[in-house]
């Protein structure tokens, strides 16, 4: 059973539109991801954030935003999105590094965007 | 940076066979960890098995192991008594163990079909 949650699971939209991708996590964790993923291929890391009011831009160049006003909530924002857009958005949280979880990341089930 | 080869983008075998997917990274850390996870056709990506750098002794979570080869840079998954359940794609990730940023870098992925 999924501890992250992201909505919507898909989404059409069209081009110009602003949108926002909803990512929440119910485990507390302080360590916070966006990757985008184009389908069967590998994940490139867009956003990051340390905890509250802390966010960092990924390896990969995005033109969305990131914000985070509170622990549970990592939304995603795309001011006007365009055809290149098209992606799956995963989300992913990460436990604290000495606690008794396992480093690795817990993920949510995806937003697959498509903009036409 | 730090960078996640996986040599084999497709693998099949045969139910209730072992099969081994390659991973190889470079890094110039002592300090790491290393992952593997499973992302099931449109379902949720999975953590199946972690292994901390500093530790010799392989990892292994029921029916999965890792040989885990530090010196030669090598992180291969073996999977044995292979399920029906367990086709999908597989990632290798590395996560450096001397940030507070618990960024992960994602290979490209191996898909694992599952003859019956």
């Amino acid at each position: 059973e999924a501890d992250i949650y992201q909505t919507p699971r898909y989404l059409v939209i069209g081009t110009g539109k602003k949108i926002t991708l909803e990512c929440s996590q119910t485990m507390g964790h302080d360590k916070m991801y966006w990757y985008q993923q184009d389908p069967g291929m590998e994940l490139h890391l867009i956003h990051y954030s340390y905890g509250v009011n802390s966010t960092e831009k990924g390896d990969l160049s995005s033109e969305s935003t990131v914000s985070r006003i509170r622990t549970e909530h990592f939304p995603l924002t795309l001011e006007s999105a365009r055809p290149s857009h098209t992606s799956q958005y995963l989300c992913a949280s990460s436990a604290p590094d000495h606690g008794p979880s396992n480093y690795g990341y817990t993920f949510g089930s995806g937003t697959r965007l498509t903009v036409v | 940076a730090q960078t996640v080869t996986q040599s084999q983008p497709e693998m099949s075998v045969q139910e209730a066979e072992t099969v081994t997917l390659s991973c190889t990274y470079d890094t110039s850390e002592s300090d790491y960890y290393l992952f593997w996870y499973k992302q099931p056709p449109s379902r949720q990506m999975i953590l199946v098995i972690r292994q901390e750098a500093y530790k010799q002794q392989n990892a292994t979570e029921n029916r999965f192991s890792v040989n885990f080869q530090k010196a030669a840079k090598s992180f291969s998954l073996k999977i044995s008594d292979s399920q029906l359940g367990d086709a999908a794609m597989y990632f290798c990730a590395y996560r450096s163990g001397n940030t507070n940023a618990g960024k992960s870098t994602f290979g490209d992925g191996t898909t694992l079909t599952v003859k019956p």
